[in-house]
């Protein structure tokens, strides 16, 4: 089964935009909750994490919220530009699990 | 500098045969993990290694058997390939510590005939 869904699945966002990815997770034993950028033919790279105590974290135009009662968080990409398109996961890790749970990903296409 | 580097990167083979990924990292890490990543994109964990020692097996097929002579070092030989072999693998490094930080390669794309 899988324990960190997200959604959309694919995502068409002006320049400029907003984009926004939810992920929804099952297992509160989860204490940290990254998000990884993909580009083609890359390997996934880090982006951003939050721990579920904070409940919002912001990194330049990349920012996580977290809703530890809903079991959601989100990443929201403001000021979207074409250099952001890119394949966007968030994960979900257990401490000292040396496992990430990824979700599904989603596809971003900034349009210039 | 690569921090962690793959070979090879691309790998045409056909069905039956064996072969082997081969992975490095420089960044003093003590985990290292191998991960498949299918046509759809979905990224799925296969094996973890923590100094040299196997912590995580998921649900793999004993065709894949994964080696790590040293901390640096994680290789995959795959078995009596079969078509669904076929995918992008993925090999990464983190420090147990903070195991959500995962440092990946630039993949190995498989292709099975």
């Amino acid at each position: 089964q899988q324990q960190v869904k997200q959604s959309p699945q694919s995502l068409i966002v002006q320049k400029g935009g907003i984009s926004i990815i939810n992920c929804a997770y099952e297992n509160t034993a989860f204490d940290y909750f990254p998000w990884y950028q993909q580009f083609p033919g890359k390997g996934p790279a880090l982006l951003i994490a939050i721990r579920p105590d904070v409940s919002e974290k912001k990194e330049g135009r990349f920012t996580i919220s977290f809703n530890k009662s809903a079991k959601q968080f989100s990443l929201h990409i403001m000021d979207s530009q074409p250099g952001d398109s890119a394949t966007y996961f968030c994960a979900a890790d257990k401490a000292a699990g040396n496992k990430l749970t990824f979700g599904g990903g989603t596809r971003v296409l900034v349009k210039p | 500098d690569t921090a962690v580097s793959q070979t090879p990167k691309y790998l045409v083979t056909q069905m039956g045969n064996d072969k082997s990924i081969k992975c490095e990292q420089n960044l003093g890490h003590d985990t290292m993990y191998w991960y498949k990543q299918d046509s759809k994109k979905f990224l799925k964990i296969m094996f973890s290694y923590n100094n040299k020692e196997l912590i995580i097996n998921e649900t793999v097929p004993n065709r894949f058997s994964p080696k790590s002579p040293d901390k640096a070092h994680l290789n995959l030989h795959i078995n009596s390939l079969e078509l669904g072999d076929s995918a992008v693998y993925f090999c990464a490094s983190s420090q147990v510590s903070s195991s959500y930080e995962q440092y990946f390669g630039p993949g190995t794309r498989l292709t099975v005939t």
